[in-house]
């Protein structure tokens, strides 16, 4: 069965403060994860995939097989990072289809 | 606007009612995703069109049905409605149906029944 776990709720740090989101999958397969950020008042959109390996806004993600984790981290937060984020896999369903199993996501507040 | 598209907005209904939520997606995209976010589940899928095909069938109740009309938009239709499906109803599109595109997702619906 396919299952993202993103074990904190609530997540507050101070501007300027290393920040990182926790994301940790449970997939049989080879999993493509992503992060996708919801900031206040605007739809979800996609911040970043493992497979681009490119940092976005300062945030990068790795992929640890190993640990089955997929951590999202930004060195240096801004108070712009605010939002609740969102780790997701795809992985083969039915018919080839990439459904997406979001995990329930984590809400970032940066303090001034 | 080129983006997802989904309306209504808001809908206020009493249970054992019937809805139906619309969704329109990128230009070009042909394949079409529903999601329901409540506040215990989170986001959960519920079913996926792709080229007016039924593609993969998630967490959806059998009260709950989907099509996607020859102009590619997307309809899910909510009946027998019950206190818990007051949710926010998210669909969102891909090009293609077959690799790990990024989702685009529509401003979503939000769902009460009272």
């Amino acid at each position: 069965a396919q299952r993202v776990t993103q074990p904190e709720k609530l997540l507050s740090v101070f501007k300027g403060a290393p920040v990182e989101l926790k994301c940790n999958y449970s997939y049989s397969g080879s999993p493509e994860l992503f992060w996708y950020v919801q900031y206040s008042r605007q739809r979800l959109q996609l911040l970043l995939r493992h497979i681009s390996r490119e940092s976005i806004k300062g945030f990068t993600a790795d992929l640890n097989k190993g640990e089955t984790s997929f951590h999202l981290k930004k060195p240096f937060a801004q108070e712009e990072d605010s939002a609740m984020y969102y780790c997701a896999l795809s992985g083969e369903g039915q018919g080839g289809s990439e459904k997406l199993v979001f995990g329930k996501g984590t809400k970032l507040t940066v303090n001034p | 606007d080129s983006g997802v598209t989904q309306t209504p907005k808001h809908l206020i209904t009493a249970t054992g009612q019937r809805v139906t939520l619309r969704c329109s997606p990128r230009s070009g995209d042909l394949s079409v995703y529903w999601y329901q976010q409540s506040l215990d589940q989170g986001l959960q899928f519920l079913i996926q069109y792709y080229n007016g095909e039924e593609r993969a069938k998630g967490n959806i109740l059998e009260r709950f049905s989907a099509q996607q009309f020859p102009d590619l938009h997307s309809e899910l239709n909510l009946s027998s409605l019950e206190l818990g499906d007051s949710a926010l109803y998210f669909c969102a599109s891909t090009l293609s149906g077959t690799s790990y595109n990024e989702q685009f997702f529509g401003p979503g619906t939000r769902l009460t029944v009272l």
